[in-house]
């Protein structure tokens, strides 16, 4: 089956500081990438879509320059939290999308936490 | 505006039984499909089951089925034969119409325990 990595699985940062994720599908190519956040006990919040070569679109509320979104290749999108501080801390899952419509494929999420 | 409604914030199911978990939605377009989802402690999500909302047979996957009442617009998980391992949080989502976008929006979550 379809496999999606992300990197790192955890991270703790100081206050102030830039965070990456990665997020790479391992065995296909993914032209639609996802970004959600959750918060503990809560539902996956959609973020952003990410499609290769294109700007991010946001969802509404989801400050772009706060959380900044790179989809380089059919493989590999990334997510920068800018400037972190701790109500950032959170669990960031990436999704990506093959090509049939059914089919969204999820990585094991990062954890982050700010101090 | 589409929505997904999961009441039942926890559920307790004693091992070997089935259970069913509750998911109504709220969508005004025609096409559209229903996913499930769990996600263990460790935090990953794990494809459970889909149905496309002009599917005419409700979608199984193994002890997996998804009861689709689409006048009633719910899309109910029944897990038979339950297993301590199915102890999760489940989530029910809906990918909006447009399948471009493949878009997904989650609802609230259910939290399962499956007693020995």
């Amino acid at each position: 089956g379809a496999v999606v990595s992300q990197h790192p699985s955890r991270v703790i940062c100081k206050s102030g500081t830039s965070v990456k994720i990665e997020c790479r599908s391992l065995d296909f190519q993914a032209t639609t990438m996802f970004w959600y956040r959750q918060f503990p006990k809560q539902s996956l919040m959609l973020m952003a879509t990410s499609n290769e070569g294109s700007k991010a679109t946001y969802e509404q509320g989801v400050e772009k320059d706060k959380f900044l979104i790179n989809h380089a290749s059919l493989t590999l999108s990334t997510l920068t939290v800018t400037s972190a501080h701790p109500e950032d801390s959170s669990f960031y899952i990436c999704s990506a999308r093959t090509g049939l419509d059914n089919e969204q494929f999820f990585g094991p999420g990062t954890r982050l936490t700010v101090l | 505006a589409q929505k997904i409604t999961q009441t039942q914030p926890g559920m307790f199911v004693q091992e070997k039984e089935a259970v069913t978990l509750d998911c109504t939605y709220d969508t005004s377009d025609q096409s559209y499909g229903l996913f499930w989802y769990k996600q263990p402690s460790s935090g990953e999500m794990i494809f459970l089951i889909y149905q496309g909302s002009y599917d005419e047979q409700n979608a199984t996957e193994g002890r997996y089925s998804l009861n689709f009442q689409k006048a009633r617009k719910s899309a109910n998980l029944v897990i038979s034969a339950s297993q301590l391992g199915d102890s999760a949080m489940y989530f029910c989502a809906m990918r909006r119409g447009n399948s471009n976008t493949g878009k997904l929006i989650f609802g609230q979550g259910t939290t399962l325990q499956v007693k020995p």
